[in-house]
């Protein structure tokens, strides 16, 4: 099993729908974070949290909102869904062990019509 | 300016020779500095990390940083088709708030 899973793989969507990508990880790391990859834009941190209670945003935190149900999970919620926010999005974690350095998941990749 | 930049390429380079990519950060203060891999479609895959200035090696990789030029680089020696991907630079900007930024890519070819 992936040590960080990301539910769905794809997903398509209708512009106002609300949908939730769901992350969760096995490598017991504090941090993670939300980013979305568009092309030509590279990575772009959406939101981000260091323990089970802190939530942090990031630089395109508008129209997203998380949650941090324990340490192991961390679930990304567009509340109403529109075009532009179809992108690669993208968990990951880090901890000290690798001095923060990212341990990514596989990716949803989600288009809203 | 932005934070991290790199030239996006594309890259091409001939099999077994050295492929060179470069990025250049603002942040002074920045402490550590990584190398993802990320194939098309993939997501990006950590292959090196480099926190002192000089050079580190790992097998065909050498990074290379330069703090005082705010350069860091990526080496591939003996570049192999499995190499053709794009490169991302990334860095964190702050001690005690680890979030990495990243550049843009750089999207490098291996040509047979």
């Amino acid at each position: 099993d992936a040590d960080v899973t990301q539910t769905p793989r794809n997903r398509i969507t209708k512009t106002g729908k609300r949908i939730m990508l769901e992350c969760s990880q096995t490598k017991g790391h504090d941090r993670m974070y939300w980013y979305r990859q568009d092309p030509g834009l590279g990575l772009r941190l959406i939101y981000y949290s260091f323990d089970v209670k802190d939530i942090n945003k990031g630089e395109i935190s508008d129209g997203y909102s998380v949650s941090r149900q324990a340490q192991a999970k961390f679930s990304l919620s567009l509340e109403s869904a529109i075009p532009n926010q179809t992108a690669l999005y993208f968990c990951a974690t880090s901890d000290e062990g690798q001095n923060y350095g990212y341990t990514f998941g596989s990716g949803t990749r989600l288009t809203v019509v | 300016q932005k934070e991290v930049e790199q030239n996006s390429g594309p890259l091409s380079v001939p099999e077994g020779a050295i492929a060179s990519l470069n990025c250049t950060y603002s942040d002074r203060v920045s402490q550590s500095f990584f190398w993802y891999r990320q194939y098309s479609g993939k997501s990006p895959e950590l292959i090196m990390s480099i926190y002192s200035n000089g050079d580190k090696e790992d097998g065909r990789f050498t990074a290379q940083l330069n703090k005082a030029s705010q350069y860091v680089s990526l080496l591939i020696r003996d570049s192999q088709p499995s190499d053709s991907a794009t490169y991302l630079c990334a860095v964190n900007p702050n001690f005690g708030n680890e979030k990495l930024t990243f550049g843009t890519g750089t999207r490098l070819t291996i040509i047979p």
